[in-house]
C-alpha cells in the first residue's frame, strides 16, 4: 500500500512556466520534506513543514516554494523553472514525538522535473 | 559540508558475496540512517543506529558505528541481485530539533547474478 504519493511522476514543463508537484500521504505524519536531488547526487533538503509550521533551507532559492493545506498534502512550487532546476523531486515523512531526529523518514517515488 | 561521505561510489560483487560500505561524517550526531534507493524510485529506510550503539543488524544487514572516527559501514551479506541499488547514509545533528537529515552521495551497488 503507497503511504506516500507523488503526482505526476513525470513531468515536463518549459523554461519560465511556473509547475506545482504534489505529495500525499496516509501516515498521518506531521512533518512533511521537499527534496531535490540530482542525477548521481545526494538528496539536497530544500524545506519542510512540522505541522504548518513551514522551514526553510537557508540556500534554498526564492523560486522554490510550498504550501500545506492539511496533514494529508504538501505542495511543491516552482514560480519560473530554469534549466538547473530539472531533477527529481522526493517528498518525505515523518513522525514527531519523544527524539524528533530519532524517527526515520518515509519517502515518496518521487517527481521527476524536466524543463525544455 | 555537512554531508557525510560514503565510499567507495561505486561496488560491482556477485550474488553470494559480501558488501561492504562505508560513511564518514563531520559533526556530532544524534543518529545514522542508512537508506536504499532503486533506480528511479525514492528512498527506503533500512535501519537506524544511535549515537550511543555501536552495532545493529536487520536480516542479511548489519551496521556499525564509531562516533570517535565518525565513521559507519553497512554490510549486506549473502547478496542477491535484487540488492542491486543505490545506498545512502544520512546523519542527524545531535541537537538537532527539526528531524533535518544530511545525505551522502551514496554507493551504486551492482550486484550480478
Amino acid at each position: 500500500d503507497a503511504m506516500v504519493i507523488q503526482n505526476p511522476r513525470y513531468q515536463v514543463t518549459q523554461f519560465g512556466k511556473p509547475v506545482t508537484l504534489s505529495c500525499s500521504q496516509t501516515l498521518n505524519h506531521n512533518v512533511m520534506y521537499w527534496y531535490q536531488q540530482k542525477s548521481s547526487q545526494a538528496p539536497k533538503l530544500l524545506f519542510h513543514y512540522y505541522d504548518k509550521d513551514f522551514n526553510n533551507e537557508a540556500d534554498t532559492p526564492d523560486n522554490f516554494q510550498s504550501r500545506r493545506p492539511n496533514t494529508s498534502f504538501c505542495f511543491l512550487d516552482i514560480r519560473s523553472p530554469g534549466l538547473g532546476d530539472a531533477a527529481m523531486y522526493l517528498c518525505a515523512t515523518s513522525s514527531a514525538g519523544t527524539g524528533f531526529s530519532n524517527q526515520p523518514q518515509h519517502f515518496g517515488d518521487g517527481t521527476r522535473l524536466s524543463i525544455l | 559540508s555537512q554531508q557525510g561521505e560514503e565510499d567507495p561510489q561505486a561496488l560491482s560483487i556477485q550474488e553470494g558475496e559480501n558488501a561492504t560500505m562505508n560513511c564518514s561524517y563531520k559533526t556530532s550526531i544524534n543518529n545514522l540512517q542508512w537508506y536504499r534507493q532503486n533506480s528511479g524510485r525514492g528512498l527506503v529506510h533500512l535501519i537506524l543506529i544511535r549515537s550511543n550503539e555501536r552495532e545493529k543488524h536487520s536480516g542479511r544487514l548489519r551496521v556499525t558505528l564509531d562516533t570517535s572516527k565518525k565513521s559507519s559501514s553497512l554490510l549486506i551479506t549473502a547478496s542477491r541481485a535484487a540488492d542491486t541499488a543505490s545506498y545512502f547514509c544520512a546523519t542527524a545533528d545531535r541537537g538537532s530539533t527539526l528531524g533535518r537529515l544530511y545525505f551522502g552521495r551514496g554507493t551504486q551497488l551492482t550486484v550480478w547474478p
